[in-house]
């Protein structure tokens, strides 16, 4: 079944205690992409990127770290949390872009983090 | 920065009537309007999108519009169901950057 993975779904953590959420997907898609969702503030891009080893910011990036070793894995890092990033974190990945009508962007189930 | 605009964030329809959804963006250079559903608790679902160089597109009972010059787009529903349901969120995307707008509660009332 094509999909998005992310793990994991649920966490609570403190202040300062590294901590990283996996995405993966199994669509062969170059396309991925970290969102946060706050009340009243809609999705917010966080970084995204093109293809491996490419990575760019989004419109949130401060206080997050990606990386992409490898297409179908494109992890979040949060070296150093803060209650301010408490929030519902979805991934997403899509097809390339150049092609027409194939931007669809498929998102991930969501990771609810709680930071204390 | 790039900035995406949306009203209204909450809108209430009987069932069988249409409903409206506007956005309008800031950078020019966006190309690509998707619409996205989210249902309480889910992830976000693509419903519809729209390219710059297409003015409308309709699916069933949804279509958008984009007026690229007055940098804007609109959701259309009609014959609305209660299982329209949801949030519904506009984005607008430039080189691989997606701005989302806050979002819109639609409810739709037997």
């Amino acid at each position: 079944e094509a999909q998005v993975t992310q793990n994991p779904r649920y966490l609570i953590t403190v202040t300062g205690k590294k901590l990283t959420v996996t995405c993966s997907q199994n669509m062969n898609h170059e396309y991925m992409s970290w969102y946060r969702q706050d009340p009243g503030l809609g999705l917010r891009q966080i970084y995204y990127s093109m293809n491996v080893e490419v990575t760019d910011k989004g419109d949130v990036p401060e206080g997050y770290k990606v990386s992409r070793k490898e297409k179908r894995n494109f992890p979040l890092i949060l070296e150093s949390p803060s209650p301010n990033q408490t929030s519902l974190y979805f991934c997403a990945s899509s097809p390339l872009r150049a092609r027409v009508n194939e931007e669809t962007q498929y998102f991930g189930p969501g990771t609810r983090l709680l930071v204390l | 920065g790039e900035n995406v605009e949306q009203h209204p964030s909450t809108l209430s329809v009987q069932e069988g009537d249409s409903a409206v959804i506007k956005c309008t963006y800031s950078d020019s250079a966006s190309n690509y309007f998707p619409w996205y559903k989210q249902e309480l608790g889910k992830r976000p679902q693509l419903i519809i999108d729209i390219r710059s160089n297409v003015g409308e597109k309709k699916d069933q009972r949804i279509a958008v519009t984009l007026n690229k010059t007055a940098k804007h787009f609109s959701l259309h529903i009609t014959e609305t169901q209660p299982e329209d349901s949801a949030v519904y969120f506009c984005a607008a995307s430039s080189m691989g950057k997606l701005i989302f707008g806050q979002g819109t509660e639609l409810s739709v009332k037997p």
